[in-house]
């Protein structure tokens, strides 16, 4: 089944510790993408990758980071400098321009 | 201003009703517009996708873009308890730009 696969489900972290989400895919999608949901607040880009080995900042990428060494893979890392990190995280992917995003189901992160 | 806008609500409607969901944008360049729906603790699910003016069905759905307007609604006909869902709205073209969502409730 092609799709896009999030895990952990449910994160905890505890304070000024890094913790990695992991977003695999199969779809052979070029672009891939990571965002935060906060109640009300809608989805936030935090960063988006086109191509492998290349990616950029999204509207809030401070307190993050990511890799993009394998075209079905795109991590993104919470880092001790992130002072908010709790959040529904969502990882989507597309084909190329002009094609829709699709979600994995997210991944839930509260701190300890 | 926000790229895309959305009536956040809640909307709350009986079973069986017609629903209306809409969004403004504010970026003429806008070519692609789609809808997603998103229920808890859940991934969005791409519902409808667009990139012309008019009108898309797909069976309850009905997805109308005026880019005259920048303008585009959602539709929903014999709406179903199981429609209950945030239904989010997007438009532009490399990154996406989400509307906040709207919340609907469908009452048995």
């Amino acid at each position: 089944d092609g799709g896009i696969t999030q895990s952990p489900k449910y994160l905890f972290r505890k304070e000024g510790q890094n913790v990695t989400l992991s977003c695999e895919q199969n779809l052979n999608h070029d672009a891939m993408y990571w965002y935060r949901q906060d109640p009300g607040q809608g989805l936030r880009l935090i960063y988006y990758s086109q191509i492998v080995n290349d990616f950029q900042k999204g509207d809030i990428a401070e307190g993050y980071s990511v890799s993009r060494e394998k075209k079905e893979s795109f991590p993104l890392t919470v880092t001790s400098a992130q002072k908010n990190p709790t959040a529904f995280y969502l990882c989507a992917s597309k084909a190329g321009a002009g094609q829709p995003q699709h979600f994995g189901d997210g991944t839930r992160l509260s701190i300890l | 201003q926000k790229e895309v806008e959305q009536d956040p609500g809640p909307l709350s409607v009986p079973e069986g009703a017609i629903v209306s969901l809409n969004c403004t944008y504010s970026n003429s360049a806008f070519q692609y517009f789609m809808w997603y729906r998103q229920y808890s603790r859940k991934g969005p699910e791409l519902l409808m996708y667009t990139y012309s003016s008019g009108n898309k069905e797909d069976g309850r759905f009905t997805a109308q873009v005026d880019k005259s307007s920048k303008y585009i609604s959602l539709f929903i006909r014999d709406s179903q308890p199981s429609d209950s869902a945030t239904y989010l709205c997007a438009s532009g073209h490399t990154p996406l730009v989400f509307g906040k969502g709207t919340r609907l409730s469908v009452i048995a």
